[in-house]
Parts: structure tokens; sequence; C-alpha cells
């Protein structure tokens, strides 16, 4: 079955340190999607990748890194500068539609919370 | 910018009520919109993706219409059960292959 995967589910995360969220996918998407949910707040959109080796920053990436080195593979490097990174946080696929929107699929989502 | 707001931010329905959710945007040139459920802890599944050409879309006993001209979005949901009890999401697009979410209506369907 196609779909995406997020690992881990839950991740526990020491002030200052780094950690790296994975996401794939094979439905063979080319754009790729990284959001911060949090209580009460709609979806932020973190980082974005249209195709390989190339990636954009999108509303709040301070904080954040990414890579896009496989078009399966979009992970998210979630780093000491994030002040407040404890959040639920979705990967997403998308396909282009006619008409502009981008029909979007959405990985399980991974928990991170800072100790 | 495009803005989405949904209104009520939550809503409880007794088994068996017919409802209508919201999602309104501030920027009308759309052409499409997608509609979302989201179970607690879980990712976004998608239900329609409604196209204004279509003015309205059905799944099961979900329909969802797009009004351009008045903004607005509507997801229509029959005989609603228990199972039913999700947030609701409602996402536009925002720009080349970005879309904007709403915040959503918490449904709570009482046994």
């Amino acid at each position: 079955d196609g779909g995406i995967t997020q690992s881990p589910k839950y991740l526990f995360r020491k002030e200052g340190q780094n950690v790296t969220l994975s996401c794939e996918q094979n439905l063979n998407h080319d754009a790729m999607y990284w959001y911060r949910q949090d209580p009460g707040q709609g979806l932020r959109l973190i980082y974005y990748s249209q195709i390989v080796n190339d990636f954009q920053k999108g509303d709040i990436a301070e904080g954040y890194s990414v890579s896009r080195e496989k078009k399966e593979s979009f992970p998210l490097t979630v780093t000491s500068a994030q002040k407040n990174p404890t959040a639920f946080y979705l990967c997403a696929s998308s396909i282009p539609r006619p008409g502009g929107l981008n029909e979007q699929f959405f990985g399980p989502g991974t928990r991170l919370t800072v100790l | 910018k495009q803005e989405v707001t949904q209104i009520p931010a939550a809503l409880s329905v007794p088994e068996g009520e017919n409802l209508v959710l919201n999602c309104s945007f501030t920027d009308s040139a759309i052409y499409n919109l997608q509609w979302f459920r989201q179970d607690p802890g879980k990712g976004l599944t998608s239900l329609l993706l409604i196209q204004s050409s279509q003015r309205e879309q059905t799944s099961g006993r979900l329909n969802a219409s797009l009004d351009k001209s008045s903004g607005r979005s509507t997801l229509y949901i029959a005989a609603s059960q228990p199972g039913d009890s999700a947030t609701y999401l409602c996402a536009v697009p925002a720009g080349y292959q970005k879309v904007t979410f709403g915040t959503g209506t918490k449904l709570q369907v009482i046994p």
C-alpha cells in the first residue's frame, strides 16, 4: 500500500539537543511538506520541497532544517535554536490537481516533547 | 494573504442528526478546496477534494459544496454517528504548491 510513514511516533528531547524526524513516502510524489500543529492552532508550514535537492522555507522555519536527497525522503531536524519545539509534527506529500490545489496526503505524525 | 476560518470551533450533536460544517476564505480566486478529518493524536485523512466546476462532491454520507462568490465551503454530514467524532479541517490553495488550513471544527457526536 502506498503511503507516508513518520518515525518515531513519540520523541523526547533534552534542551540543547538536535533531533531528526523521519518522513518517507512511496507515493512517487514530487512535493513534500513539514507542518507543525499546536493545540488550538491550525497547521503551520515549516518547510516544503518541490523536487529533489530543492526546498523552501515556510512560515515558521527558524530553528528547523531539512534535506531532500531522495524523492522518497524528507527528514526534519529540530535544532537547539528552536525555542519552543514541543508540538505535533506532520509530514505531507502532494500531487497537483487542476485549478491550483495540491491534493495533500499526510503521515501519522510525530509528537515531540522537550524535557 | 489567504485566511481561512472555520466556525464553530466545536460542535456537539446527538447521534442521527444531520449537520453542516463551515469553511470561509478571504481570497475567492480559488478553484478547489480539500476537506480533512483528524482523529486525536493522528494525521489528517483526506475526505473530499472539490473543484469549483463541480460545485458539489459526495462521498457516502458526506457532501461538500464550494461557493467561490461567497468565499465559503460547507461540509454536510448526514445521519451523524459517534464514529464521526473528530476534528474537521478545510484547506485552500495559497501560492504555488502550498495550501492554507483552517483551524478546524471539533465535532462530538453523542450516542
